[in-house]
């Protein structure tokens, strides 16, 4: 049973526009949400991360969106860079943002230039 | 630069052998260091808690005396897959909190022939 999910396993956006990466929760005990970015034969890269308490958090072209009565948050990537090409895993925890982090199954994201 | 040094980056080896794989933390001690693993186009799934001088906590359905998990010091996990069968082969990704973040290791890609 999948407590964080990932329902779209690819997304291809042009360089420039706006890529959205989608991931929905089932846990209402989870209280902190990240995004990790990875490359093929590399461990995950810490992208940006939400409390619960927040909606939203903002770091340069990354934007998280949470809305906990749906139980669904959003990555925002604007503008799209071809760098940006990797997987992008949403995670979640309970208690703190590092401690038993469950992830979701990842989204490929391909910037074309 | 990396804050985490997992080794061997891969190892095939013969069904029936030991692997072990270490993890370090570089320049900050880590009382608590985590165990995942990754199949092809999955996501990374918590296998176990590695606590410096105690038991590891393992995650249901992970068997404790396959997967032995020492934390003998404060910067170094090691992971030792026992009799290794082709079922166990996988990539094998470490991490450690600093700083309320988690950060990962290069991985390990597990090919049991």
């Amino acid at each position: 049973d999948q407590q964080v999910k990932q329902n779209s396993p690819s997304l291809s956006v042009q360089e420039g526009r706006i890529s959205i990466l989608n991931c929905d929760y089932t846990n209402s005990m989870f209280d902190y949400f990240l995004w990790y970015k990875k490359y093929p034969a590399e461990g995950p890269t810490f992208l940006i991360s939400i409390s619960s308490i927040k909606d939203k958090n903002e770091d340069g072209r990354f934007t998280v969106f949470l809305n906990k009565s749906a139980k669904h948050l959003s990555l925002h990537i604007v503008p799209s860079q071809p760098g940006d090409s990797a997987v992008y895993f949403c995670a979640a925890s309970a208690g703190t943002s590092y401690d038993k982090v469950i992830f979701g199954p990842g989204t490929s994201l391909s910037v074309i230039p | 630069g990396a804050v985490v040094s997992q080794h061997p980056s891969r190892v095939i080896c013969k069904s029936g052998t030991s692997v072990k794989i270490e993890c370090r933390s570089l320049d900050f001690q880590a009382t608590t260091m985590f165990w995942y693993r990754q199949f092809p186009k999955q996501s990374l799934m918590l296998m176990a808690t590695s606590n410096e001088g105690s038991k590891a906590t393992y995650e249901q359905g992970v068997e404790k005396d396959k997967f032995l998990i020492n934390h003998a010091s404060l910067t170094l996990s090691t992971l030792t897959v026992t009799s290794a069968h082709p079922e166990d082969s996988s990539f094998y990704i470490c991490s450690a909190p600093r700083r309320e973040k988690l950060f990962f290791g290069s991985g390990t890609q597990l090919s049991v022939l």
